[in-house]
């Protein structure tokens, strides 16, 4: 079965710092990779997606995310973090229409 | 991309009884999403409801726990019957469509659910 861990569940970073959280993915054949956020208070948000073709995605808000197949890997990365990044970060698989999540990412960052 | 929308936003029930939840959106879509996000974790797929055709149900849930409507393209419910405790989630719902396919998923803004 498919499955997605992010080994950082609670990341605390001051503003400016650079960011990188990881995500590591279960399974074999061709995958769908995509990042969600979720601000406090807000629903869930679509950060970036991957399905093909270039495996360094950019998405909004100056995130991007670097797919390394090799690795089952998708991590998201940030070079400066602003207060306004603190959420929930979830990264999730889909190889049909079922998306798989991961458990989570909590980012605070303090001014 | 679509803009979803859930009713209620919030509710707090009594173990025993049951609450069914709204989901509207915009426009038109073929595939229509329930999931659950319990305290602390991680959402979980309950069931994909598309028009026209039974839900498909996900290993450990059950059509007579969390029976599904998709009377529409823009429109469905998720009942949770007979709650308990455990019960107590955020549900919600997410939408993707076929025409043209993009192969995402776009989340409603979800229905807190706490059971007594």
């Amino acid at each position: 079965a498919q499955s997605v861990s992010q080994h950082n569940h609670h990341v605390i970073l001051s503003e400016a710092a650079s960011l990188e959280l990881g995500c590591n993915y279960s399974y074999g054949g061709t995958v769908n990779l995509f990042w969600y956020v979720q601000y406090p208070g807000q629903h869930l948000q679509l950060l970036l997606k991957y399905f093909s073709g270039d495996p360094l995605v950019k998405g909004i808000k100056g995130f991007e995310a670097e797919f390394i197949k090799s690795k089952f890997s998708f991590n998201l990365r940030k070079p400066s973090v602003q207060w306004s990044d603190t959420a929930e970060y979830f990264c999730a698989v889909s190889n049909t229409d079922k998306l798989i999540f991961g458990t989570g990412t909590r980012l605070q960052v303090f001014p | 991309s679509a803009v979803i929308s859930q009713k209620p936003s919030r509710d707090i029930c009594q173990r025993g009884t049951s609450l069914t939840i709204q989901c509207q959106v915009d426009s038109q879509v073929t595939m229509m999403f329930w999931y659950r996000q319990q305290p602390g974790q991680s959402l979980t797929l309950i069931a994909t409801a598309n028009q026209g055709s039974e839900a498909t149900y996900e290993s450990g849930f059950v059509i007579d726990k969390f029976p599904i409507s998709r009377p529409n393209l823009t429109f469905s419910t998720l009942t949770v019957s007979n709650m308990s405790p455990e019960d107590s989630s955020i549900y919600l719902c997410s939408v993707e469509d076929l025409h043209p396919r993009t192969d995402t998923q776009y989340f409603g803004p979800g229905t807190r659910l706490t059971v007594l």
